[in-house]
């Protein structure tokens, strides 16, 4: 069965600093991951994803993540943070066997602080 | 505007009382998706449709049902509301099967008293 981790609740960085949120995945075959961002009283939107190819992935609002096979890791980093970053994230891994079907992890809350 | 819209968008209703939460997308996206979100639980899927007239059970499809009867739209249908059910459902799309890019609809704030 599939399943995706997100470790950290909450995740607290000031403002300039370089920021982490972490997600780890458990799949058969090759894993499709995602990154997508809520903010208050908004739908989720969508920063980037990872199907194939290099294992930096770039994606919106100066985000990348990092894809890891050893580790089974996809971490969302950015170089510095922005207040208005703070937000809720979630990681998510897609069936790669064509269907429509996701597993979100539980979200980890970014809170930058100025 | 390319968009997903559901309605309504808050909604205070009582055990058992049927009720319906639309979705629409204008994107003519083959594939639409209801989620859940809870505290601690992140999102979970409820119902999924990759066309009309085809649809799939996500990972908590119990005191649902869906249908697809028309490309744009693919509502939500709670039978007999339940407390339990009290939560925050969001209506996704996407493309088909050549894309991975999901969009979201505003959500819909949903409380069974």
């Amino acid at each position: 069965a599939q399943s995706v981790a997100q470790p950290e609740d909450q995740v607290n960085v000031a403002e300039g600093n370089p920021l982490t949120v972490k997600c780890t995945y458990s799949v058969s075959g090759n894993p499709y991951l995602f990154w997508y961002v809520q903010y208050p009283n908004r739908g989720l939107q969508f920063l980037l994803k990872y199907i194939t190819g290099d294992n930096l992935v770039k994606g919106s609002y100066g985000f990348e993540a990092e894809f890891n096979k050893s580790q089974t890791s996809f971490h969302l980093k950015k170089p510095s943070a922005l207040v208005s970053d703070s937000a809720l994230y979630f990681c998510a891994v897609r069936d790669s066997g064509g269907t429509y079907k996701y597993i979100f992890g539980t979200g980890t809350r970014l809170k930058v602080l100025a | 505007e390319a968009q997903v819209t559901q309605n309504p968008r808050y909604l205070i209703t009582v055990t058992g009382k049927k009720l319906t939460v639309t979705c629409s997308q204008n994107m003519n996206h083959e594939y639409m998706s209801w989620y859940r979100q809870d505290p601690g639980l992140g999102l979970r899927q409820i119902y999924y449709s990759m066309n009309v007239e085809v649809t799939d059970k996500g990972d908590v499809p119990e005191g649902y049902k869906v249908s697809r009867k028309e490309k744009r739209n693919f509502p939500l249908i709670l039978e007999s509301p339940s407390p339990n059910q009290t939560s925050l459902y969001f209506c996704a799309s996407r493309g088909g099967p050549s894309t991975d890019t999901q969009y979201f609809g505003p959500g819909t704030r949903l409380t069974v008293l």
